[in-house]
């Protein structure tokens, strides 16, 4: 079973910031968050992953909290091309990754 | 970010036939990748994990005789669906396992979809 829980679904005005949430409080101390994304009929993409510290790149920002038990992936200007599932995934070195239903964002015009 | 390819891209085959499905790493070498199936409107299910050089673990429910995984290279990995039935039709992805400053990144192929007529 999947480590994370996260909202069904989401919409987000073009333009505006996307703010997508992910639960896991069973995280352990050594596990990394991941997402990715999937567009539809594609394989999944790498967007960003992180440990405890905040993260950004160029597709995204992660913010984790404190205690690490949930975290946050921020598309600050999304676009239609940001329509996809997105999976939140906790994942240590060398296992499998193990998906959840994810999140469908759907960017609206 | 690294690449991994996928071969063919779809399929189309008859019921009892065998097909064979390429993976490879193009810019790094992968000593573990990962072969994940994938149903509509369904998340990615974990079938195998494939190791340079060793056999293949599968997940609980996944024949390993039916799913042939061969990881001959650093670079390839292939999955054969032997006797393929229209059960089978699905959407087949694999990933490699590369390693990043900070902890690890999985690179995803682009996907494989299978249609047993």
């Amino acid at each position: 079973d999947a480590k994370t829980t996260q909202p069904p679904s989401m919409d987000c005005a073009e333009g505006r910031a996307a703010n997508l949430p992910c639960n896991h409080s069973t995280i352990s101390g050594n596990e990394y968050v991941y997402w990715y994304r999937q567009i539809h009929s594609q394989g999944p993409q790498y967007i960003i992953h992180g440990l405890k510290n905040n993260e950004t790149n160029e597709m995204a920002s992660l913010i984790i909290t404190e205690d690490r038990k949930s975290s946050t992936l921020i598309l600050p200007h999304a676009t239609l091309r940001d329509t996809a599932v997105y999976y939140c995934i906790v994942n240590n070195y060398g296992q499998n990754f193990v998906f959840g239903p994810g999140t469908r964002l759907s960017v609206l015009p | 970010g690294a690449v991994v390819s996928q071969h063919p891209s779809r399929v189309i085959c008859k019921s009892g036939t065998s097909v064979k499905i390429e993976c490879r790493s193009l810019d790094f070498q992968a000593t573990t990748m990962f072969w994940y199936r994938q149903f509509p409107k369904k998340s990615l299910m974990l079938m195998a994990t494939s190791n340079e050089g060793s056999k293949a673990t599968y997940e609980q429910g996944v024949e390993k005789d039916k799913f042939l995984i061969n990881h001959a290279s650093l670079t390839l990995s292939t999955l054969t669906v032997t006797s393929a039935h229209p059960e089978d039709s699905s959407f087949y992805i694999c990933s490699a396992e590369g390693t990043g400053g900070a902890g690890y990144e999985q690179y995803f192929g682009p996907g494989t979809r299978l249609t047993v007529t």
